[in-house]
C-alpha cells in the first residue's frame, strides 16, 4: 500500500536558523501533500499544502517544495523561531477527477526544536 | 465557532466492554474522518466518510466501525475493546475530503486495561 517515509524523527535548531523536513511517498497517483503542526498537547493543524501541478509554494517563512520526478516533498522553515517547536507531520492524498477522495497517509512524525 | 467535537476526551475502561466515541462537527462538513495516534507510528487512517451514508476504510480499520447517519455526527465503535486499541484518537473534518484543510477534534485518550 502507500507509504510515506518522514525524515529526520528529530531536529534541533538554533533560534533564526533554518529548518528542513524531507517525505518520500511510494504511490505514484499521489497529487496532494499537506503539512501540519501539531504542538504538545494539542490538535494537529495544518500549515501548508501544495498539489502535484505546482513546484514549491510559499507563505510567509514557510515554503514547501515538491519533486514529482523522484517522489519526495519538503517542508522548509526559515528563521526559526521558539514558537516553531512542535511535531510536524507530512501526508499525501490521492485526488480524483471530482476533486477528491478521502485516505491520507501520514508520515510518522519530526519533532523540532528550536533552542533560544 | 467553528469546532469538532470529540467526547469523552479521556477514558479507562476494560477488554471486551463496547464503547463509543462521539464526534459531533458543526461546519457543515461532508467529510469526517478518524486518526489514531501512537508514539513514533504518527496518524493512521482508522475510517472516513465522504458524505452521509457513506463510509470507507483507511489504514487501520481492524476492530473499529463508524456509522454517518447525519452529517454532522460520526461515531467511533469499538465494540470489543483490546488492550491495543490504547491510544489517541482525533476526528477530523473537512469541506469536502482530503484536498482541504482537515479540522481536527481535541482528541480522546483511551486506555484499554
Amino acid at each position: 500500500g502507500e507509504n510515506v517515509e518522514q525524515h529526520p524523527s528529530t531536529l534541533s535548531v538554533q533560534e533564526g536558523d533554518s529548518a528542513v523536513i524531507k517525505c518520500t511517498y511510494s504511490d505514484s497517483a499521489s497529487n496532494y501533500f499537506p503539512w501540519y503542526k501539531q504542538e504538545l498537547g494539542k490538535r494537529p493543524q495544518l500549515i501548508i499544502d501544495i498539489r502535484s501541478n505546482v513546484g514549491e509554494k510559499k507563505d510567509q517563512r514557510i515554503a514547501v517544495t515538491l519533486n514529482k520526478t523522484a517522489k519526495h516533498f519538503s517542508l522548509h522553515i526559515t528563521e526559526t523561531q521558539p514558537e516553531d517547536s512542535a511535531v510536524y507531520f507530512c501526508a499525501s492524498g490521492h485526488l480524483n477527477y471530482g476533486g477528491s477522495q478521502g485516505n491520507l497517509i501520514f508520515g510518522k512524525g519530526t519533532k523540532l526544536s528550536v533552542k533560544p | 465557532e467553528a469546532q469538532v467535537t470529540q467526547n469523552p476526551r479521556y477514558l479507562i475502561t476494560v477488554t471486551g466492554k463496547k464503547l463509543t466515541v462521539t464526534c459531533s462537527q458543526n461546519m457543515n462538513h461532508e467529510y469526517m474522518s478518524w486518526y489514531r495516534q501512537d508514539p513514533g507510528l504518527g496518524l493512521r487512517q482508522i475510517y472516513y466518510s465522504m458524505n452521509v451514508e457513506v463510509t470507507d476504510k483507511g489504514d487501520v480499520p481492524e476492530g473499529y466501525k463508524v456509522s454517518r447517519k447525519e452529517k454532522r455526527n460520526f461515531p467511533l465503535i469499538l465494540e470489543s475493546p483490546s488492550p491495543n486499541q490504547t491510544s489517541l484518537y482525533f476526528c477530523a473534518s473537512s469541506l469536502s475530503g482530503v484536498a482541504q484543510p482537515q479540522h481536527f477534534g481535541d482528541g480522546t485518550r483511551l486506555s484499554i486495561l
